[in-house]
């Protein structure tokens, strides 16, 4: 397996843009996390999915970000309009529940 | 509600010199501990988790109950070792979905001076 895929590696982009971050899990597992990178804040959990399910969003910053899995094997996170605070690396994970947690190498997103 | 706290943000040693990264954590029921590795522009990977009580790349970490730490330690800092290192928590999530949440620290940046 390839690991968690994540796609766009690097995004920049102005302010007020739509940005849409891709992330293929690892085949098999049922759990997806969307996690934040910022050096003030480190590594922030934004959502999680189990079976395709969001189950805590509490981590979502504002209505301007939303997540989906339409199914096992695909997840987004989008955010709409897009901010410079937006700024960070932004990681998507996978695992079988009580498993360990592998990490995609993350899209590094700049809003200017 | 669960919570790791790394206290320091950056750790410089010498080669050769012991290494501890410290982690303490809140959390009211039975957790697990984890400590994950980011090198350089690379994707986070599991170093070691409590329940293996496993020796990875000279590390070990101990999880302590009464002092709610799970410290990272090795005796011979390499050059190789230089990295940002998270602990983390993991307490089961009671949405009935069964999967494992997991919390982590603001991380520690390991220098390690030639």
């Amino acid at each position: 397996d390839a690991g968690v895929i994540q796609s766009p590696r690097h995004e920049v982009t102005e302010m007020g843009q739509e940005v849409t971050l891709r992330c293929k899990p690892i085949s098999g597992h049922n759990s997806l996390f969307w996690y934040r990178q910022t050096m003030m804040r480190g590594l922030e959990l934004l959502i999680y999915f189990n079976n395709n399910v969001p189950i805590d969003d509490s981590g979502m910053p504002e209505d301007r970000f939303s997540a989906k899995m339409p199914n096992a094997s695909f997840s987004t996170l989008k955010i709409q309009p897009s901010e410079p605070r937006d700024s960070a690396v932004y990681f998507c994970a996978s695992n079988w529940v009580g498993g360990e947690l592998f990490f995609g190498e993350g899209s590094r997103l700049t809003v200017l | 509600a669960q919570r790791v706290t790394q206290p320091e943000k950056l750790l410089s040693v010498f080669k050769g010199a012991p290494v501890e990264l410290k982690c303490n954590y809140s959390y009211s029921g039975s957790p697990e501990l984890f400590w994950y590795v980011q090198y350089s522009r690379q994707r986070l990977q599991l170093l070691l988790r409590h329940i293996s009580r496993e020796s990875i790349k000279g590390f070990t970490a101990d999880l302590n109950k009464g002092e709610t730490s799970f410290h990272l330690k090795k005796p011979f800092a390499q050059e190789e070792d230089s990295a940002m290192y998270y602990c983390a928590l993991s307490g089961r999530g009671y949405s009935g979905a069964g999967s494992y949440q997991l919390t982590f620290g603001k991380g520690t940046k390991l220098s390690v001076i030639p």
